[in-house]
């Protein structure tokens, strides 16, 4: 059974760079796409984006110039980078696989969630 | 993108009962559409995949359909522990987008 944990600071100044990990462990870090997911307080999820562990990514369009996930075989984990951060990046961040069933992408597992808050 | 639209928004029910949850795509995206639950303070969990199947350990009380540009989900007998939030998520395409959810309330 693959679990997930995320970790790092709950709290980031505006315009610095938030850096979360996430611990992969139960499986294989490799073979699989991993994902980051936020959920701003009372709204739905937002993707964030994914990492292959063999170096390939995919970026939401709209925070792809300030995003930056990366996978470490050798840790078994992952992680996000979010650059120039303000108020509106306040949100429960969550890691999750990008898994297939029946040929459909679902998330089949998420890490328990962190909360950030960004703080001016 | 592909705006995903659930309605509706928040619903009362009793232990019992049958609800219907709704969710449109902006554009078509085959079957390629999932729903999660959510409970207060937790991570989604993955119910229904494919539009129609059911993930492994789900209750049969949950149950999906729709294709396209329209989906449902259905919960049969409600049970006190399906009161939680709802919400469709589409994997056609990039960016992976979800619906805003459905808060399911006791009545």
């Amino acid at each position: 059974q693959v679990q997930l944990q995320e970790s790092g600071p709950g709290l980031v100044k505006s315009s610095e760079t938030l850096s979360l990990t996430c611990t992969v462990s139960g499986g294989s870090i490799s073979g699989s796409y991993w994902s980051w997911i936020r959920q701003p307080p009372g709204k739905g999820p937002e993707w964030i984006g994914y990492a292959y562990y063999r170096g390939a990514s995919n970026y939401s369009p709209s925070l792809k110039s300030r995003v930056t996930i990366s996978v470490d075989m050798s840790q078994s984990h992952f992680s996000l980078k979010l650059s120039a951060v303000t108020a509106a990046d306040t949100a429960v961040y969550y890691c999750a696989r990008l898994g297939t069933l029946g040929r459909v992408g679902v998330f089949d597992y998420w890490g328990p969630g962190t909360p950030v808050t960004v703080s001016s | 993108d592909i705006q995903m639209t659930q309605s509706p928004s928040s619903l009362s029910a009793s232990v019992g009962d049958r609800v219907t949850i709704t969710c449109r795509p902006s554009q078509s995206i085959n079957s390629h559409l999932n729903w999660y639950q959510q409970k207060p303070g937790k991570a989604p969990n993955l119910l229904i995949y494919g539009a129609s199947n059911l993930q492994s350990g789900v209750p049969s009380r949950f149950s999906g359909s729709g294709s396209g540009t329209y989906f449902t989900l259905t919960l049969n007998n409600l049970q006190p522990e399906d009161f939680a939030t709802y919400f469709c998520q589409q994997s056609s395409s990039s960016p992976y987008t979800f619906g805003q959810g459905t808060k399911l309330e006791m009545k």
